[in-house]
């Protein structure tokens, strides 16, 4: 069975710093590597899917990187701002499901 | 609508009821996905619909946890006798047909299981 990893669990940073989320998994047959974001007591948004194919992904100040080989991705947020802070979360698709970490809690601080 | 939408947003209930929890999907996603999410966890697969067929019900605890989709569209999760440990948070997600496509969450529905 597939097992997901965020590291670190809590992350707490001043604004305006650049920052690296972490994400590890067990198997690497994946179709795709999805990062979200949750507020509290909110759904998921999506913020960035990487294929199984590709190395990058970027979309604004965000940036993802997937090394399937070693079943790792990274999330790197740039010039981190307070609306920042929430919970990450990345997902492996392997096909018929979806396999999530249990995230990690970011808090910028003005 | 343009999202996935979820009812009710929450949902309080006594131990021993019978519950049902609906996802309304955005319009032409054919793949859909119900997942329950603990306080402090990411969200546990549950069971996922190509169409109006369950594709893989694994994720279902047990056999009081149902769910359906009768015409493709709205699907709805069912629980029976509920319990106290059944108290999460339901997410419902759908995606378009290519196995590739990202998905889109609703606001989930938040159970409590007095």
């Amino acid at each position: 069975k597939q097992e997901v990893t965020q590291i670190p669990a809590a992350l707490s940073v001043p604004e305006g710093e650049n920052l690296v989320l972490n994400c590890s998994f067990t198997d690497s047959a994946i179709y795709n590597l999805q990062w979200f974001r949750q507020d509290p007591g909110k759904g998921l948004t999506s913020l960035l899917l990487i294929q199984s194919s590709q190395r990058e992904q970027t979309s604004g100040r965000l940036n993802a990187s997937l090394d399937k080989s070693s079943g790792r991705s990274t999330l790197y947020i740039a010039a981190s701002q307070p609306g920042d802070s929430a919970t990450y979360l990345c997902a492996v698709n392997t096909g018929n499901q979806f396999y999530f970490g249990t995230g990690t809690s970011l808090t910028v601080i003005p | 609508g343009a999202g996935v939408s979820q009812t009710p947003s929450n949902k309080v209930t006594e131990k021993g009821k019978y519950v049902e929890l609906r996802c309304d999907p955005i319009s032409g996603h054919t793949a859909l996905y119900w997942y329950r999410q603990s306080l402090g966890q990411g969200p546990e697969f549950l069971i996922y619909f190509q169409g109006t067929g369950a594709a893989d019900d694994s994720g279902l605890p047990n056999d009081r946890f149902f769910a359906v989709r009768p015409e493709g569209s709205v699907s709805t999760l069912k629980i029976q006798r509920t319990e106290r440990g059944d108290s999460a948070v339901y997410l419902c997600a759908t995606k378009a047909e290519i196995s590739y496509n990202e998905q889109f969450f609703g606001p989930g529905t938040r159970l409590t299981v007095l």
